[in-house]
This record gives structure tokens, C-alpha cells and sequence, in this order.
């Protein structure tokens, strides 16, 4: 398998317009997970699904952030309208289970630049 | 808030000293998950923790985790420049969600 795809790697977008992040999860992991790293608050969850049912999203900041799962193997998190406060990398992560002796892998992250 | 402390918030050495980063929560945790990252890339899961007491090693990096489960520390023996990166602690605190915390990291460099 080749990991957790993130695209795209970088992403650079002007003050309100539409951001979409893309990610596909692991073949076979249950959970997906995204955070958000920055150098201010380190590496917070936004929102996490189970079988493509988003279970917590207390996490997401603002309703200007959206997610979805429509299937096992493709997750989006869109960011409408963007705002500079937005940069920061953002990170996709699936796993097999929940809890456990069991990692989350993630991906390599969309490093995201809002001017 | 950070409710998961690490320490220090980097740390700079030269090849082959040893080194040890801290996490430390004010709660008892369910896990702890340690993870490495470089510049630019995702994390690297290193080791889990789940016991009160337990210890873990891979090649030189070890991680204990201590007997009311709120501290861990993560040692590396005879640094190497490989070894160079962000090492983040991650708690499980054994919600109903699952939810992992993540400490703000220790920037480790390891100069030759």
C-alpha cells in the first residue's frame, strides 16, 4: 500500500476563495482522522470518521470548514470562504481501529497558505 | 488549551550524546503515542504506551511511560543525525471519542 495520499502537497489561494483538500485513507483502515498543525496551537483534530460516518467534529473552527467522506477511499476538507488565519498544514490520517495497540499513519500533509 | 506538555521545546546536541524529551499530562491517560516528524513530512509512529510502568525500545530510542500513566519520556542513546526532527507525544485519554491530544513537539537536532 502506498500510505496515506494527501494532494495537493502545497497550496497557495487568495483571501475568499474555495480551498479543497483531498486525501485517501489507507485500503481497509476505518477511521479517518484530519488535523491541523500550526506553529501557535502544534497539531489539533478536526474532524474524524468511522465506516465514512463523521463521529467528531468539535475540532472544525468555523463553519467556513467543511468535510466529507462519500466513500471508504476518498475524504475532502474544504475551507470556504479561506481566510489567512487558515494557513497551516493540514494533515490526513487513517487507522485500522479506533483504540489500541494500533498507530494512526498519516500522510504528508497539504501545507496550505492563504494570502 | 495544551493539555499535554513537552519539554523542552527543542533541544540541540551533538552526535552520539544521549537525550531524553518529556511529556507530561495532568491527567491519567488511556495511551501515549510518540511520533516523529521532519520538515515538510507527516508522522512516523515510533512506539505506544498503554501500562502503568511499561517500556518500549526500538533500536536506540526508548519510551517508558510512568506508574500513574501522566508522564512519558522518550531517550535516545548515541544520537545521530537521523535522529534529527520533531518528536511529538500523543495522549489517549479513553473518551468515548477516542480523540488523540498532541503536545507541541521537541525540535531535536543532532549536529556531527
Amino acid at each position: 500500500d502506498a500510505g496515506v495520499i494527501q494532494s495537493p502537497r502545497h497550496e497557495v489561494t487568495e483571501m475568499g476563495q474555495e480551498v479543497t483538500l483531498r486525501c485517501k485513507p489507507i485500503s481497509g483502515h476505518d477511521y479517518l482522522f484530519w488535523y491541523r498543525q500550526t506553529m501557535m496551537r502544534g497539531l489539533e483534530l478536526l474532524i474524524y470518521f468511522n465506516n465514512n460516518v463523521p463521529i467528531d467534529d468539535s475540532g472544525m473552527p468555523e463553519d467556513r470548514f467543511s468535510a466529507k467522506m462519500p466513500n471508504a477511499s476518498f475524504s475532502t476538507l474544504k475551507i470556504q470562504p479561506s481566510e489567512p488565519r487558515d494557513s497551516a498544514v493540514y494533515f490526513c490520517a487513517s487507522s485500522p481501529r479506533m483504540r489500541g495497540n494500533t498507530e494512526a499513519f498519516f500522510g504528508q500533509g497539504t501545507r496550505l497558505t492563504v494570502v | 488549551s495544551q493539555e499535554l506538555e513537552q519539554s523542552p521545546q527543542s533541544l540541540i546536541v551533538q552526535e552520539g550524546k544521549n537525550l531524553t524529551i518529556n511529556c507530561t499530562s495532568s491527567k491519567t491517560l488511556y495511551g501515549l503515542y510518540w511520533y516523529k516528524q521532519k520538515y515538510g513530512e507527516g508522522l512516523i509512529f515510533l512506539m505506544m504506551l498503554q501500562k502503568g510502568g511499561e517500556e518500549k525500545s526500538h533500536e536506540k530510542i526508548t519510551a517508558k511511560l510512568d506508574e500513574k500513566k501522566q508522564q512519558s519520556s522518550l531517550h535516545i542513546t548515541a544520537s545521530q543525525p537521523s535522529h534529527a526532527g520533531i518528536y511529538l507525544c500523543g495522549a489517549d485519554r479513553g473518551s468515548t471519542l477516542g480523540r488523540l491530544y498532541f503536545g507541541r513537539g521537541t525540535q531535536l537536532t543532532v549536529w556531527p
